[in-house]
């Protein structure tokens, strides 16, 4: 059972490249959710959403977008990427939003 | 947006000693949840508190769910080196979109020195 399953791992951007996040998760969750965390800052949310087809903006979305377009799936996307959003990007998925199952993280260092 | 203050921000603690951290909001949640991140790994939900006043304990751990429902309280009993990690706790909203959302406080980072 993979349950959240993050891609990359690990990757290094120059400032203005642009790139694609990818989270999947097999527990059938219909709400997923991608969150940043930086030192002394907690976990932060960037976006989410409620099901297939559905996105929201949560507490700090500039500069992101994300896309959710089967049920599996929700892809976090970086257009043009600036050494602010240096971060760990942690995927996260539940079915009733209390236990909510996290990913491993990417870690995303932006030059 | 709500926002939690947690504290402390981190502790330094011998092997054996108890451990209790804090987190308290302007908003009202309806769950607070407590997670553990170990190094390089997403955090792990330890305790999940419903109802105000409720206090729950899952083998060394104990958390409590405060009556104004604004905060919570964690404890670590007898703390051993593998309780090292970042603790942050969390807690859901009660209306709306909120529902389906996380607000997590910033973490406590613990160290235990053998």
């Amino acid at each position: 059972n993979a349950g959240v399953t993050q891609t990359p791992k690990f990757r290094v951007l120059k400032t203005g490249q642009s790139m694609t996040l990818l989270c999947a998760q097999d527990m059938n969750h219909e709400y997923m959710y991608w969150y940043r965390q930086d030192p002394g800052m907690g976990l932060r949310l960037i976006h989410y959403s409620v099901g297939e087809g559905t996105t929201a903006k949560g507490e700090v979305p500039d500069g992101y977008n994300v896309s959710r377009l089967k049920k599996q799936n929700f892809l976090l996307g970086l257009e043009s990427a600036a050494p602010s959003q240096t971060s760990v990007y942690f995927c996260a998925s539940t079915s009733t939003g209390l236990y909510v199952h996290f990913g491993d993280g990417t870690r995303l260092s932006i030059l | 947006g709500q926002q939690l203050n947690q504290s402390p921000q981190s502790m330094f603690i011998q092997e054996g000693e108890d451990v209790s951290m804090n987190c308290t909001s302007s908003s009202i949640f309806n769950t607070w949840l407590w997670y553990k991140q170990d190094p390089g790994e997403g955090p792990v939900l330890l305790i999940a508190l419903y109802k105000a006043g409720e206090l729950t304990s899952n083998g060394r751990l104990t958390a409590q769910f405060g009556i104004t429902r604004k905060d919570s309280f964690l404890n670590i009993s007898a703390s051993i080196p593998s309780d090292v990690g970042i603790y942050f706790c969390a807690g859901r909203g009660s209306s709306g979109g909120s529902n389906y959302k996380l607000t997590f406080g910033k973490g406590t980072l613990l160290t235990v020195n053998p």
